[in-house]
C-alpha cells in the first residue's frame, strides 16, 4: 500500500499562501491522492484531491508532480482558521480504504 | 448537503458496561465506516460496509461490534472495553460505488473508558 510523508509542522503568515507539501512515491498509477483537514479533533474535512492533472476548486490548488510521486497543497490566502492538521491521503487501489499519513500541522499566524 | 451525523458527541462508559455508538447519512451513500482516532495521531481504520455488508475488518478486537441496520444507519456496539479503547470515534460515508472516491466524515463520538 502506498503511504505518504509529511512535514510535522508549518507556519504561515496571514494573508499569505501556504504551501503544504507531500511525497507518495510508491503510489500506483490509479490511486488518487487526497487532501482532508481536521480542526481542533473534529471530523476531518475534505478539502481536494487528484489523480495526474493539477486540481483547483474554491478551498485550495493541488499540484501533482509529473512523476506523482510527490504533490503540494496550496492555500491561496490562508487565514486564522485555516489553523489545522492537514492530511494527505493515498486511496488504496481496489478498496475503499484511506491510508492517512501523519499530517501537518499548520499554524497561521497573525 | 454533505452532512453526516454521530451520537452522542461525548461517552464515558465503565469497563462492563455495554453502550453503542451511532451514525447517520442521508446522502444515499452506500458505503460507510468507522475509525478511530487516538490523540495526536491519525485516523485509523476500523470497518467498511458496501451496500450493507461488512467489507472490511481492520482485525478490530470483537468487543466492537458493527451493524448497519440500513442505507443511512451505521451502529457500533461496544461492551467490555478498555481504558486503551477511549479515542475519537468517527464515522464516514461516500458514495460506495467506485474505489477511490471521497469520503465525507462526521463530527466523532469521543470515548473515555474507566
Amino acid at each position: 500500500d502506498a503511504k505518504t510523508t509529511q512535514p510535522p509542522s508549518m507556519d504561515c503568515a496571514e494573508g499569505r499562501a501556504a504551501n503544504l507539501p507531500c511525497n507518495h512515491s510508491t503510489i500506483s498509477g490509479n490511486e488518487y491522492v487526497y487532501w482532508y483537514r481536521q480542526i481542533h479533533s473534529q471530523g476531518p474535512q475534505y478539502i481536494i484531491h487528484g489523480l495526474k492533472n493539477n486540481e483547483t476548486n474554491e478551498m485550495a490548488s493541488l499540484i501533482i508532480t509529473e512523476d506523482r510521486k510527490s504533490s503540494t497543497l496550496i492555500l491561496p490566502h490562508a487565514t486564522l482558521r485555516d489553523t489545522a492538521v492537514y492530511y494527505c491521503i493515498v486511496s488504496t487501489s481496489g478498496t475503499y480504504k484511506y491510508i492517512f499519513g501523519t499530517g501537518t500541522r499548520l499554524k497561521v499566524l497573525a | 448537503d454533505t452532512e453526516v451525523t454521530q451520537t452522542p458527541k461525548h461517552l464515558v462508559m465503565g469497563m462492563t458496561n455495554k453502550k453503542s455508538l451511532k451514525c447517520e447519512q442521508h446522502m444515499g451513500h452506500r458505503a460507510m465506516y468507522w475509525y478511530k482516532q487516538k490523540a495526536k495521531k491519525p485516523p485509523e481504520l476500523m470497518f467498511v460496509y458496501s451496500y450493507e455488508k461488512l467489507s472490511i475488518n481492520e482485525s478490530v478486537p470483537s468487543r466492537f461490534s458493527p451493524e448497519c441496520p440500513n442505507s443511512s444507519l451505521l451502529n457500533l456496539h461496544l461492551h467490555a472495553l478498555q481504558p486503551e479503547d477511549s479515542a475519537l470515534y468517527l464515522c464516514a460515508s461516500s458514495h460506495g460505488g467506485v474505489e477511490g472516491e471521497t469520503q465525507y466524515f462526521g463530527p466523532g463520538t469521543r470515548l473515555l473508558v474507566l
